[in-house]
C-alpha cells in the first residue's frame, strides 16, 4: 500500500514567519494530495488540496506544491499567526485504490 | 447535513468486554473510512466502504476488530474483546467520491482499562 512520510513532526516559528511542512509518498498512481489541520480535541478539516495535474495551488495564506517526478508535496504557510497552531497531516489518494492514507502529523506552534 | 456523527463520544470499558463505535455518515456519500488515532501512530486508516461494501480491511489490527455498514446510513467498527492497547481516538470519515474532500466525525475517544 501507499507509504507517507511527513517532516517535520513538530515545527516552532515564530509570528509573521513562514512555515512549511513536507510529505513525500511512495505510490507514482498517487493522484489527490488534500491536507487537513487537526486543532486541539477537534476533528481534522480539509484546508487545501491539491490535483496531479496541478503543479501548486494558492488560497490566501496556505499554498500547496506538487513535485510528481519527485513524489512530494508541501504545505506552505505565510505570516503565520497563533490560530494556525495545530497539528497539520498531509493525506495521498490513489485513483484506483480511493483510500486516504495520512502522513503521521506535523505539530505546528507560533509563538 | 450534521455531518458526520459518531457515537458515543467517550467510551471507558475493562478490558476484555466488547465495544461497539457508530457512525452514520454524510447523506449521499459513497465512500466511509475508519481511522484510529493515537500519539505513536498518528491517522492510522483501520478499513473503508464504497456503497455498503468492505474494499480493504488491510489495516485492521487483529482479528478482536471488525466493521459492518448493513446500509448506506450506518457503520459500526467492534472490539471484543477489547485491551489497553485499544486506546484511541477513533474516527469515522466519508466522502462522495473519487478524490474528493472527506468528511470527519467528531470521533470517540476509547479508553480501555
Amino acid at each position: 500500500g501507499e507509504n507517507v512520510e511527513q517532516h517535520p513532526s513538530t515545527l516552532s516559528v515564530q509570528e509573521g514567519d513562514s512555515a512549511v511542512i513536507k510529505c513525500t509518498y511512495s505510490d507514482s498512481a498517487s493522484n489527490y494530495f488534500p491536507w487537513y489541520k487537526q486543532e486541539l480535541g477537534k476533528r481534522p478539516q480539509l484546508i487545501i488540496d491539491i490535483r496531479s495535474n496541478v503543479g501548486e495551488k494558492k488560497d490566501q495564506r496556505i499554498a500547496v506544491t506538487l513535485n510528481k517526478t519527485a513524489k512530494h508535496f508541501s504545505l506552505h504557510i505565510t505570516e503565520t499567526q497563533p490560530e494556525d497552531s495545530a497539528v497539520y497531516f498531509c493525506a495521498v489518494g490513489e485513483y484506483n485504490n480511493n483510500d486516504m492514507r495520512f502522513g503521521a502529523g506535523t505539530r505546528l506552534t507560533v509563538k | 447535513d450534521a455531518g458526520v456523527i459518531q457515537s458515543p463520544r467517550h467510551e471507558v470499558t475493562e478490558m476484555g468486554q466488547e465495544v461497539t463505535l457508530r457512525c452514520k455518515p454524510i447523506s449521499g456519500h459513497d465512500y466511509l473510512f475508519w481511522y484510529r488515532q493515537t500519539m505513536m501512530r498518528g491517522l492510522e486508516l483501520l478499513i473503508y466502504f464504497n456503497n455498503n461494501v468492505p474494499i480493504d480491511d488491510s489495516g485492521m489490527p487483529e482479528d478482536r476488530f471488525s466493521a459492518k455498514m448493513p446500509n448506506a446510513s450506518f457503520s459500526t467498527l467492534k472490539i471484543q474483546p477489547s485491551e489497553p492497547r485499544d486506546s484511541a481516538v477513533y474516527f469515522c470519515a466519508s466522502k462522495a467520491g473519487l478524490n474528493t474532500e472527506a468528511f470527519f466525525g467528531q470521533g470517540t475517544r476509547l479508553t480501555v482499562v
